[in-house]
């Protein structure tokens, strides 16, 4: 049982490319989510799924794309990356459709020159 | 707007001393307040409150949760230095779909 995973570790990226952040978890958790870190800011919720096919934006979308075609997988998408978007990206999954009690994965450190 | 503030922002302690990390919130719908423990990763789960005046234990860390006031303190007592790490509040509203996040408590404890 891996928990949540997510590839790759560290990324560096130039302004404009666009990449993909990978997420998956072995829970059968419903709900999943990706939330950026930033030095002072806490944690901030980019999108969100509570299922399968059902995905919603957080309070930070602007930028990012996700989808949810499994259970187990939700990619987040940079479309054209900005250095606005160097930051520690994790993504997390509960049971239920609900958001409490999050397990999170390692982490993903983006840098955008 | 939803707002969760948490104080203080950094703390230093010495080994053995207790410490007590505050959260105040203004949310709508609020279903639940969380405290999670992050170190040099990911977060990790240590708390969930949805009634006011239980308090939760877990060993030397415990939480109370006042919905009147809208605030809920995170008490660690005789503090050790693996206790370092940053200390986040999140609250839940509305049907649980969405956590909104503290900045933080960034405790540091000294041998």
């Amino acid at each position: 049982n891996a928990g949540v995973t997510q590839t790759p570790k560290f990324q560096v990226l130039k302004t404009g490319q666009s990449m993909t952040l990978q997420c998956a978890q072995d829970m059968n958790h419903e709900y999943m989510s990706w939330y950026r870190q930033d030095p002072g800011m806490g944690l901030r919720l980019i999108h969100y799924s509570v299922g399968a096919g059902i995905t919603d934006q957080g309070e930070v979308p602007n930028g990012y794309n996700v989808s949810r075609s499994t259970t187990e997988d939700f990619p987040l998408r940079l479309l054209s990356a900005a250095p606005s978007q160097t930051s520690v990206y994790f993504c997390a999954s509960s049971p239920g459709q609900g958001a409490r009690e999050q397990y999170f994965g390692p982490g993903t450190r983006l840098t955008v020159t | 707007e939803d707002k969760v503030v948490q104080s203080p922002l950094s703390l230093v302690v010495h080994e053995g001393d207790t410490v007590t990390l505050n959260c105040s919130y203004e949310v709508t719908n609020f279903r639940s307040l969380l405290w999670y423990k992050q170190e040099k990763k990911a977060p990790t789960f240590l708390f969930m409150l949805t009634s006011s005046g239980i308090e939760k234990k877990s060993g030397r860390l415990s939480s109370i949760l006042d919905k009147k006031e809208l605030f809920s303190i995170l008490n660690i007592t005789a503090t050790q230095t693996g206790d370092s790490a940053i200390y986040l509040c999140a609250v839940e509203r509305g049907f649980g779909s969405r956590l909104t996040f503290g900045e933080g408590t960034q405790l540091t404890v000294n041998p």
